[in-house]
């Protein structure tokens, strides 16, 4: 079993569709990420949470540390939000990042 | 202020050839950690560097190699190369303060292709 699960693995949404995607963990962590990859390769870091609730735009970030499980929410996805998402928790006491396999999103007009 | 730059962006070698890639993390920036991308694999951690000295390591053989320089520049090296070690080749840096966590800033990537 993964230490990380990400679900779905893969996600096709309308444009303007609430989108939501979900991280478990069983490690111990002190922070966790949420990343975006466009094709091409590059990794943006959207959040890095460490307890409750971040927003940025239409993009909000929720952790609950007891039940070791974040989500990641879209609001009025629109077709430049198609990427690749990932979750990646931070062990604890260390800067390792251990990652989720990734969800696939892809948004269509 | 200038984000992570990882070079080359593309490579190509061949079996048996070893190869050098480097990252200049974000000015400030103690912390550089390395990961490899590939598609059966996902995201792995291979190593990370603080200071000049190797903190952390991830689970490859001793093939795969790092060092940080002074003003925290990272290489990592791959020596006798395979085919199975075609993949992005990632680096993030970040502050990597002790006793908290930073948040961790991803170059672009050095897709290596082995023939």
């Amino acid at each position: 079993k993964n230490e990380v699960e990400q679900s779905p693995q893969n996600l096709t949404a309308q444009e303007g569709e609430f989108i939501t995607i979900n991280c478990s963990y069983s490690v111990g962590i002190s922070a966790l990420h949420w990343l975006q990859q466009h094709p091409g390769g590059g990794i943006v870091s959207l959040f890095m949470l460490s307890s409750g609730k971040k927003k940025h735009g239409r993009l909000i970030a929720t952790i609950n540390i007891q039940e070791k499980h974040s989500s990641l929410h879209i609001t009025a996805s629109h077709p430049r939000d198609s990427a690749v998402y990932i979750c990646a928790v931070v062990l604890w006491n260390t800067d390792k990042l251990i990652f989720g396999t990734g969800t696939r999103l892809q948004v269509f007009p | 202020k200038a984000g992570v730059t990882q070079t080359p962006r593309y490579l190509i070698k061949t079996r048996g050839q070893q190869v050098t890639l480097s990252c200049s993390p974000i000015s400030g920036h103690r912390s550089v950690s390395w990961y490899q991308q590939t598609p059966g694999q996902g995201l792995q951690f291979l190593f990370e560097y603080f200071s000049e000295t190797q903190r952390n390591k991830g689970n490859f053989p001793g093939r795969f190699s790092g060092r940080q320089f002074s003003n925290s520049r990272s290489e990592m090296n791959v020596s006798t190369l395979e085919l199975g070690d075609s993949a992005l080749y990632l680096c993030a840096s970040s502050l990597g303060r002790t006793g908290g966590t930073t948040e961790a800033f991803f170059g672009q990537g050095t897709r290596l292709t082995v023939v």
